[in-house]
């Protein structure tokens, strides 16, 4: 199973919105709602943020929401702050329970 | 409070099986509609799913390392564990153990973490 594709880095400044993308396949992100993003600053337990595509857990910061879009989805961070800058990855349900992560995206608040 | 925590050797020889386990704590291991999951990161790399586990002993593993790995759960010390056989270099990681709800598909609750490098 190949990983998810996620740009590797992203940038942006205070107070402004920016979106991630992860990429899959008709076997993973296009077929199925289980998606999930995770909040993860090395060396620390990654955080869950976003579920089933959209849903968020209840503690997460409304600033983070999730969509998809055929065999893309998508996270974006609204009203940037500098306690953001982590990395962020994604994750797919796939046929025959299997999952799979993307590569990771590094988000830099600039 | 939900916590996980990781243990095991740090230096595993190549050839060798690394081995870890998880303790959970703060709930029932025992809990319906949780499996329990081990993720790793290698050095400069992304998060790869390794396998779960139910309390129950079913299992499910990533196709790239099945013929290596084998998962197992001692319910009475709310503990669950990882054997990977034949150990290399490239199973160089950090090991993160974390706890997966079964209905949604996401995991909610993770470990900090064990690095372990496999070196001669």
């Amino acid at each position: 199973q190949s990983a998810l594709t996620q740009p590797a880095s992203v940038s942006g400044s205070p107070g402004q919105s920016i979106t991630l993308s992860c990429t899959g396949s008709s076997t993973d992100v296009g077929d199925y709602n289980y998606v999930s993003w995770y909040q993860h600053i090395p060396g620390k337990a990654p955080k869950l943020l976003i579920y089933e595509v959209s849903d968020r857990p209840v503690g997460v910061s409304y600033r983070f929401s999730g969509s998809k879009s055929g065999n893309t989805a998508s996270l974006t961070i609204s009203g940037l702050r500098a306690e953001d800058e982590a990395d962020y990855y994604c994750a797919s349900y796939t046929n025959t329970n299997n999952w799979v992560f993307g590569g990771g995206t590094k988000l830099t608040v600039l | 409070q939900v916590k996980l925590q990781e243990s095991g050797p740090g230096l595993v020889r190549p050839s060798q099986t690394l081995s870890l386990t998880c303790t959970v704590s703060g709930v029932s291991f025992t809990s319906h509609g949780y499996f329990w999951t081990w993720v790793r990161q290698r050095p400069g790399k992304g998060l790869e799913w390794i396998g779960f586990i139910y309390f129950s002993g079913t299992t499910y593993y990533s196709p790239s390392l099945k013929s290596r790995l084998t998962m197992s759960v001692d319910p009475s010390k709310n503990q669950f564990s990882l054997k990977l056989s034949s150990a290399t270099a490239a199973d160089t990681a950090r090991y993160y153990c974390a706890r997966v709800y079964a209905r949604d598909w996401y995991f909610d609750y993770w470990g900090q973490g064990t690095p372990v490098t496999v070196s001669s």
